[in-house]
C-alpha cells in the first residue's frame, strides 16, 4: 500500500535558521513520483518540486534543496536561511506510475518562521 | 489564464441538503481531481477523471458524485450533506498523470 509519512507536525524556527522537513514514503511500485507542495496562510497549494524514482540526484533551487534517498525511502526538504515568508504548511506527496493521477499526501508539516 | 477556478469559496449547508461544487479549468488539462482537506489528515482524494466521460473513485468517495461531460468542467455533487463532510475542498488539474497539479483556491464547506 502507498503511504506518505511526515512525522513533524509543526516546526518553529527563527529567521535565518536552516530547517529540514522530513518525508518518508512507502510504495511497492518501482516507478513512482514524489512531490512537495506549499500551502501558505492564504490557503492555495503551490507546487515546489517533482522527482521520479530513477533520479536520485539532489536538487537545489535558491534557498530550497531536496535530498532523495531510495535506500531509506525518504525525500527530505531543506530550507536554508529561512525567512518569514517561508511560513506555511508543506506537504509531501507520492504518485505511482500505475495510478497516474492518484496523489497520496502526507499529513503536512506546519513551519513557522519567527522574525 | 484563470487556471483552476472553484465556486463558491464558502458555503454553509444544513444536514440533508444537496449542492454542487463547481470546478473549471482553462488549461485544456485532461486530468482533474477533487480532494478534501481535514485538520491533521492532509489531502485525501475523493474522485478523479483522466478525460471527458471518464471518472473513477479515490480514497474517500462515499457521499459524493462526479461527472465529466467536458474537458473544462468537473463538478462535485454532495447528495445529502452530513456534518462529516465539513471540510475544505480542492479541485486540481494536470495535463497528464504523475506531473505537477494545479490547484484551485478551495471551497470551505460547513454542514450544520
Amino acid at each position: 500500500a502507498q503511504k506518505v509519512t511526515q512525522a513533524q507536525t509543526e516546526i518553529s524556527v527563527v529567521e535565518k535558521e536552516d530547517v529540514t522537513l522530513d518525508c518518508v514514503y512507502e510504495t511497492r511500485d518501482t516507478t513512482y513520483y514524489l512531490f512537495w507542495y506549499k500551502q501558505p496562510p492564504s490557503g492555495e497549494l503551490v507546487f515546489l518540486i517533482r522527482r521520479n524514482s530513477f533520479d536520485e540526484q539532489n536538487e537545489i533551487s535558491g534557498r530550497y534543496s531536496w535530498n532523495f534517498q531510495k535506500s531509506t525511502s525518504s525525500f527530505n526538504f531543506t530550507i536554508t536561511a529561512s525567512q518569514v515568508v517561508d511560513s506555511a504548511v508543506y506537504f509531501c506527496a507520492l504518485s505511482e506510475a500505475q495510478n497516474t493521477d492518484k496523489l497520496i499526501f502526507g499529513t503536512g508539516t506546519r513551519l513557522q518562521v519567527f522574525p | 489564464n484563470a487556471g483552476v477556478t472553484q465556486t463558491p469559496k464558502f458555503q454553509v449547508l444544513k444536514t440533508g441538503q444537496s449542492m454542487t461544487l463547481q470546478c473549471a479549468q482553462d488549461m485544456n488539462h485532461e486530468y482533474m481531481s477533487w480532494y478534501r482537506q481535514d485538520p491533521g489528515m492532509g489531502l485525501r482524494l475523493i474522485h478523479y477523471s483522466v478525460g471527458a466521460g471518464i471518472t473513477d473513485q479515490g480514497e474517500v468517495p462515499n457521499g459524493y458524485n462526479v461527472s465529466r461531460s467536458t474537458t473544462e468542467d468537473f463538478p462535485l455533487r454532495l447528495l445529502s450533506a452530513a456534518p462529516s463532510q465539513t471540510s475544505v475542498y480542492f479541485c486540481a488539474s494536470s495535463p497528464w498523470g504523475n506531473t505537477e497539479a494545479f490547484f484551485g483556491q478551495g471551497t470551505r464547506l460547513t454542514v450544520v
